[in-house]
């Protein structure tokens, strides 16, 4: 069974830096793309950003430039390195796992999604 | 960028009656590469629905979806009490994007 559990989040004020981790197990995790989507609250979703199985990474237009995410396979882990953060970054963020079995690319949809961390951007 | 509208924007159903959800995109979606999801308060979401109407493993009978292009349905029929929820639509024809939601709620 996929497992994905998130953490990092916290509160952090606007400018600051804030790096989310998300453990995986239950799958071959290198070969398959791993995504972070985030949800403010009371909003709907959005996808922020993906990472193929052999790291080749796409980003948001809101996001580029200022998020990295990244993936270690020998640890079955995903992050998302959050600078310059903003008041308009504050949201629940999701990893979420593409179900694309290729260590090159990725479908784009998500069939599985960790229980989500929550970022505050706030002063 | 692919803007998805879905309507309604919440819907107030009995249990056992049918839903009929509502997902427009803005341009066509490519291959029919749009999914459903559900979510309940305090939960990730769920997906249901990939490729427009292929039900994700384990998801009940009584959810379908049909449609194609810039027009796409998401329908439950025979509602059950767990159904009531928030269903998000989400294109993969490009960069991922997502509907604004329909809150399905009990009358």
């Amino acid at each position: 069974e996929v497992h994905l559990l998130d953490s990092g989040g916290g509160l952090v004020q606007p400018g600051g830096s804030l790096r989310l981790s998300c453990a995986a197990s239950g799958f071959t995790f290198g070969n398959y793309a791993m995504n972070w989507v985030r949800q403010a609250p009371g909003k709907g979703l959005e996808w922020v950003s993906v990472v193929s199985g052999n790291g080749i990474t796409y980003y948001a237009d809101f996001v580029r430039g200022r998020f990295t995410i990244s993936r270690d396979n020998s640890q079955n882990t995903v992050y998302l390195q959050m600078n310059n953060l903003r008041v308009e970054d504050t949201a629940v963020y999701y990893c979420a796992k593409d179900p694309y079995d290729g260590s090159s690319g990725w479908l784009g949809y998500f069939d599985s999604w960790g229980q989500g961390t929550l970022v505050t951007v706030s002063s | 960028e692919i803007v998805l509208t879905q309507s309604p924007g919440s819907l107030s159903l009995s249990p056992g009656e049918r839903a009929t959800l509502s997902c427009r995109a803005s341009q066509t979606v490519s291959s029919n590469y749009l999914v459903w999801y559900q979510q309940k308060p305090g939960q990730a979401p769920r997906l249901l629905i990939y490729g427009a109407s292929n039900r994700a493993t384990g998801i009940p009978g009584r959810f379908s979806g049909s449609g194609s292009g810039t027009d796409f349905t998401l329908t439950i029929t025979g509602l059950e009490p767990e159904d009531f929820a928030v269903y998000y639509c989400q294109q993969y024809g490009g960069s991922p994007t997502f509907g604004q939601g329909t809150r399905l709620e009990i009358k």
